[in-house]
């Protein structure tokens, strides 16, 4: 079984749809992270948590809001999806507290807003 | 600040011959250098890593890089390369920051091989 897993694996939706992309591990690490990426832009950090009572922006959070309901479990939400939303959605893990670490990716959720 | 750069978004070769992926970065302090593959449909996985022990990086695959401070490098190659290398290589430093540590991704190579 997959260490990291992401549900759905593929979505679409209407401009304005609230939607949760849902990221649950089995390693045992207490980070986890929200990336989006899209074709020429590599991976850019929406969100991250260090634990579970640790919530932190990362780069492009606007329009973005996350739930860390365990330390196995990290949610993402879109709000209110808009088309410029459409990219593919990766949660990832690592540990190590206080350095550099490998982060652990999930398969990845494809999302189309119409 | 940091930051990365690959220097080509794709790079073509054909199978059995050498394989380099260019990645140079900017960085304030001592920073930790990953290199990680995307096959398609699939999440990124570890190719190798540099964390200041040897400047001379082995990873999975027959994949090695060598971290050059004075140019600021960490250039991906392969001796011999292999259909399955076909993917999406990223680039990734990993510096201190303000209240710990900020990861920051390339954009990415793509890496074809030719029969």
């Amino acid at each position: 079984d997959a260490d990291v897993t992401q549900t759905p694996r593929n979505r679409i939706t209407k401009t304005g749809k609230r939607i949760m992309l849902e990221c649950s591990q089995t390693k045992g690490h207490d980070r986890m992270y929200w990336y989006r990426q899209d074709p020429g832009l590599g991976l850019r950090l929406i969100y991250y948590s260090f634990d579970v009572k640790d919530i932190n922006k990362g780069e492009i959070s606007d329009g973005y809001s996350v739930s860390r309901q365990a330390q196995a479990k990290f949610s993402l939400s879109l709000e209110s999806a808009i088309p410029n939303q459409t990219a593919l959605y990766f949660c990832a893990t690592s540990d190590r507290a206080g350095g550099p670490e490998t982060q652990y990716f999930g398969p990845g959720t494809r999302l189309l807003v119409l | 600040a940091q930051s990365v750069t690959q220097l080509d978004s794709h790079v073509s070769v054909s199978e059995g011959t050498p394989v380099l992926l260019r990645c140079n970065y900017s960085s304030s302090y001592s920073p930790s250098l990953f290199w990680y593959v995307q096959h398609p449909n699939k999440g990124l996985q570890l190719l190798l890593k540099y964390t200041s022990a040897a400047t001379l990086v082995k990873g999975i695959n027959g994949f090695e890089a060598e971290f050059k401070k004075s140019e600021t490098s960490f250039h991906l190659t392969k001796p011999s390369a292999h259909m399955s290398d076909a993917a999406e290589y990223f680039c990734v430093v990993s510096d201190r920051d303000t209240g710990g540590f900020k990861t920051i991704f390339g954009a990415g190579t793509r890496l074809f091989v030719k029969a």
